[in-house]
């Protein structure tokens, strides 16, 4: 069964402060992984699609790079306005499969 | 352009009684998928439509069903409503394959009380 797992849950940062996320996935044939942040109470918002191991996208302060097994979404400089739950999902068949997300909170 | 839009965005309905959902996704696309989110399990697919045919279809009971008219508009239905139905319920469309970007509405929250 597709799966996919982030970590960490949940991550405090300084602005300034960069780091990175982390999507581990499990799935037959990968045909694309995609990241996408979340305001509270709106819907998903996205921001790559990577399809092949060594890819990489950037924009703005984010850059998502993908390994056979995992994808990182990093973060440089974050701001205040970078608050938000990232999540990662894996095309399955016609359907995406999300990952449980992580919570980020920048402070100034 | 203009984004996937989803009525309502806010509905209260009591169990027992059933209720409809609208998506209309974005000028062009011709798959909605549909999904719920809830703190617990997240994001769980619900299922896919493509040119009016379901195309897939998530571990969900037969009360949710859903349907796509001719202008690629979007319909979910729930019936017998339980009180663990209460969700942000999402829609998303994309041009084909989801392997291209999918965009997501505002979602319609539901609670069921």
């Amino acid at each position: 069964e597709d799966q996919v797992t982030q970590s960490p849950e949940a991550l405090r940062l300084q602005e300034g402060e960069s780091s990175s996320l982390n999507c581990s996935y499990t799935v037959s044939g990968l045909r694309g992984l995609f990241w996408y942040r979340q305001d509270p109470g709106k819907g998903p918002e996205f921001l790559f699609t990577l399809y092949s191991a060594g890819e990489e996208k950037e924009k703005e302060r984010l850059k998502a790079t993908l390994t056979k097994k995992e994808s990182f979404l990093h973060i440089t400089a974050p701001k205040p306005e970078d608050s938000a739950t990232y999540l990662c999902a894996v095309q399955s068949g016609n359907k995406l499969v999300f990952g449980a997300g992580t919570i980020l909170r920048v402070k100034s | 352009k203009a984004g996937v839009t989803q009525t309502p965005r806010y509905l209260i309905k009591t169990r027992g009684q059933q209720v409809t959902l609208s998506c209309s996704p974005i000028s062009g696309h011709r798959s909605v998928s549909w999904y719920q989110q809830t703190p617990g399990q997240g994001l769980q697919f619900l299922f896919e439509y493509f040119s009016e045919t379901q195309r897939n279809k998530g571990n969900f009971p037969g009360r949710f069903s859903g349907r796509q008219f001719s202008n690629s508009r979007s319909e979910m239905n729930v019936s017998t409503l339980e009180l663990g139905d209460s969700a942000l319920y999402l829609c998303a469309s994309s041009r084909g394959s989801l392997n291209t970007e999918a965009f997501f509405g505002q979602g319609t929250r539901l609670t069921v009380v």
